[in-house]
């Protein structure tokens, strides 16, 4: 099953800080988060392997509860490079395959 | 090291016809994996490959498609007898060994007309 994302959409202005959650209704192995600009292919920001780690890249950086089977992405004071559609991809056990959650879409104005 | 490459990266077919999109993995990468994408939509897995093996193609329909990925030579994804609902994006991605990164391809977009 799909793993649900919230919010569907953001809109920021430059600088303002976002949350992006991923939340599956499976066990999980291992989060994978990946930004998408329209018409390109996606981009990998980050993995996230079970044990509740979080990790940062730059200004964004992500957390994954185990246990809750969710896992958020933090954007902080946002550029206008970060807008795209972020995806997670969560893996069930560790069969390699990534199911990809509904996406959310951000948008960053000047 | 060059990137997940995909040819064509546009594709036209008519109803009925053949569609082959190729991948080539990363250097070094075993497994393959390909994704497709409605406009204003998610990822769908399809079908998850190492050489010469499908390991899991859970995502593929049962009919009209099909993948391999020889021994020499791009991954080839296959779609018989194309209809209008096949019109999407298709990606591929590869990685070194599972669990893992994994790195997109820019993409095929097929249109069927």
């Amino acid at each position: 099953q799909q793993p649900v994302q919230s919010p569907q959409a953001v809109i920021l202005r430059e600088g303002e800080d976002a949350v992006i959650n991923c939340s599956s209704s499976k066990a999980l192995y291992s989060v994978h988060w990946y930004r998408q600009k329209h018409g390109e292919a996606p981009v990998f920001l980050m993995i996230l392997l079970k044990g509740g780690e979080q990790k940062g890249h730059e200004k964004i950086s992500a957390s994954f509860n185990e246990k809750k089977q969710q896992s958020s992405l933090y954007l902080t004071a946002s550029q206008l490079s970060y807008s795209g559609t972020y995806f997670c991809g969560t893996e069930e056990g560790s069969t390699d395959k990534l199911i990809f959650g509904t996406g959310t879409r951000l948008q960053v104005f000047p | 090291n060059a990137g997940v490459m995909q040819n064509p990266r546009h594709l036209v077919r008519r109803r009925g016809q053949e569609a082959r999109l190729r991948c080539s993995p990363m250097k070094g990468h075993s497994h393959v994996y390909w994704y497709r994408q409605l406009p204003e939509e998610g990822l769908k897995f399809m079908v998850y490959l190492q050489k010469e093996n499908i390991i899991d193609e859970s995502g593929m329909p049962k009919e009209r498609f099909s993948a391999e990925f020889p021994k020499e030579g791009p991954s080839i994804l296959r779609i018989q007898q194309v209809v209008r609902g096949d019109s999407a994006a298709y990606f591929c991605a590869s990685s070194p060994k599972g669990p893992g990164t994994q790195y997109f391809g820019p993409g095929t977009r097929l249109l069927v007309l």
